[in-house]
């Protein structure tokens, strides 16, 4: 079983569609949580991180659930620019060592007019 | 704004070569860290050092080496290129006990 686990997609929404992505991590005692976007052929970028509580930036929204152990993106409003692969992040808990990544095969948004 | 550099976009290499993949960065991160990706396998963590000399190995060390001789520059070597080394190898870096890691754009190299 993949440590985190992603759709990948690709997700073909309208312009001004809300669209949501799932992720889910087997190691219950993973500490932090993070989404990462790629666009084509580029390097990864953090978009931002996931909090306990719930975080929103702007049109994103990301939440966690600790006991089912899954990560959610939530993207209201969708804008053309904001196809590309949205990649999810864990940071492992204690002794899965210093402060590895682990990065999920990412989910795939296609935005079109 | 951090600036991860990678030496080459685009490298082609003979299977059986060494091949040196460098990266440098400009904001005194303390970690540095090697990936490659390949699709369906999303990034994999090759290997990573926290401070200068220091090494440990990632999920996928074989047939890789690293050096780190300063503290802004971080190499990759393939010691003996084959063909299932043919993959994007990203170099990443981040401040010590922070964990958002800021991403070079990426070496893609193919071994003939």
């Amino acid at each position: 079983r993949k440590e985190v686990e992603q759709d990948p997609g690709p997700f073909n929404v309208p312009e001004g569609a809300t669209v949501a992505f799932n992720c889910t991590y087997s190691n219950s005692a993973s500490q932090s949580f993070f989404w990462y976007r790629q666009d084509c052929r580029k390097e990864p970028k953090l978009l931002m991180s996931v909090y306990s509580s719930g975080n929103e930036d702007g049109r994103f929204t990301a939440q966690l659930n600790r006991a089912s152990q899954y990560i959610s993106l939530l993207i209201r409003d969708s804008k053309l620019s904001d196809s590309a692969t949205y990649l999810c992040v864990v940071r492992g808990g204690v002794n899965t060592g210093f402060q590895k990544l682990v990065f999920g095969t990412g989910t795939r948004l296609l935005v079109s007019p | 704004d951090v600036k991860v550099t990678q030496s080459s976009r685009y490298l082609v290499k003979r299977t059986g070569e060494k091949v040196f993949l460098e990266c440098v960065q400009d904001m005194d991160h303390e970690n540095m860290f090697w990936y490659r990706q390949d699709p369906g396998l999303g990034l994999r963590l090759i290997y990573f050092s926290y401070d200068v000399k220091m090494k440990e190995k990632g999920d996928i060390p074989e047939g890789y080496s690293v050096s780190r001789e300063k503290k802004e520059r971080f190499s990759l070597i393939l010691e003996s290129a084959s063909t299932n080394q043919t993959s994007m190898y990203l170099c990443a870096s981040s401040l010590a006990r922070v964990y958002e890691q800021y991403f070079g754009p990426g070496t893609r190299l193919t071994v003939t």
